[in-house]
């Protein structure tokens, strides 16, 4: 299988500060690295994701790096706002599997 | 418009009874799955079905059998319920091969007393 850890579990910020979260893998097969955005509520969604032939991807204030000789990827997001509180769940694939690996979320709180 | 639907949304059921969950997804996906969401594990995988074939199953109790009447269904039966199987149980679809993210649906919330 694949083992996804994710650090740290519970994230407070400042508004208009960033947040970084860090993901771990184990298996160097894995080659896709989405990652979802769960509200209060809501199902999980996608907000961004990166491919094993990339190190760094950015989709307006969210950027995630990947160092596939670290086994490692993070998310983070530049200037947070309120609306950015939510749990956040790093995920791994490995190239010959439909099935994604999770690790077991973040809660990010951003205090006004 | 929702493109996976799960029902029902909220479910309570008695200790002992037995329950069918279901997903129904219109993006045209090939690879369904089951997930689990409870205070104990924030995602715990269940089940994958790749063109209506188990491919994966992590569950260990056979008291989950999901069921696949079409392409585009993955239901989950569950029996001799508990309550410990009070949780919110997603399913998600991907389409497979290198372009795999997932996409969820709303969830079942499940309360088992």
């Amino acid at each position: 299988g694949e083992q996804v850890e994710q650090l740290p579990s519970i994230l407070r910020v400042q508004e208009r500060s960033s947040a970084s979260i860090n993901c771990t893998y184990e298996n160097s097969a894995s080659n896709y690295f989405p990652w979802y955005k769960q509200e209060p509520g809501e199902n999980p969604k996608l907000i961004i994701d990166i491919r094993s032939n990339m190190e760094r991807k950015q989709i307006q204030g969210l950027i995630v790096l990947l160092d596939k000789k670290a086994k490692r990827f993070s998310l983070h997001i530049t200037d947070t706002q309120p609306a950015d509180s939510a749990m956040y769940f790093c995920a791994a694939r490995r190239n010959n599997n439909n099935r994604i690996f999770f690790g077991d979320g973040t809660q990010l709180v951003v205090k006004p | 418009d929702p493109k996976i639907i799960q029902k029902p949304k909220y479910l309570v059921a008695v200790t002992g009874s037995e329950k069918i969950l279901i997903c129904e997804q219109y993006l045209g996906h090939n690879a369904m799955y089951w997930y689990r969401q409870s205070a104990k594990k924030p995602l715990e995988f269940m089940f994958s079905y790749s063109y209506q074939k188990l491919m994966d199953n992590q569950t260990a109790s056979s008291r989950f059998q999901p069921q696949s009447s079409k392409k585009n269904h993955l239901d989950l039966q569950i029996t001799a319920l508990k309550p410990d199987d009070s949780a919110t149980y997603f399913c998600a679809s991907s389409q497979g091969g290198l372009n795999s993210d997932y996409t969820f649906g709303s969830g079942t919330r499940l309360l088992v007393i």
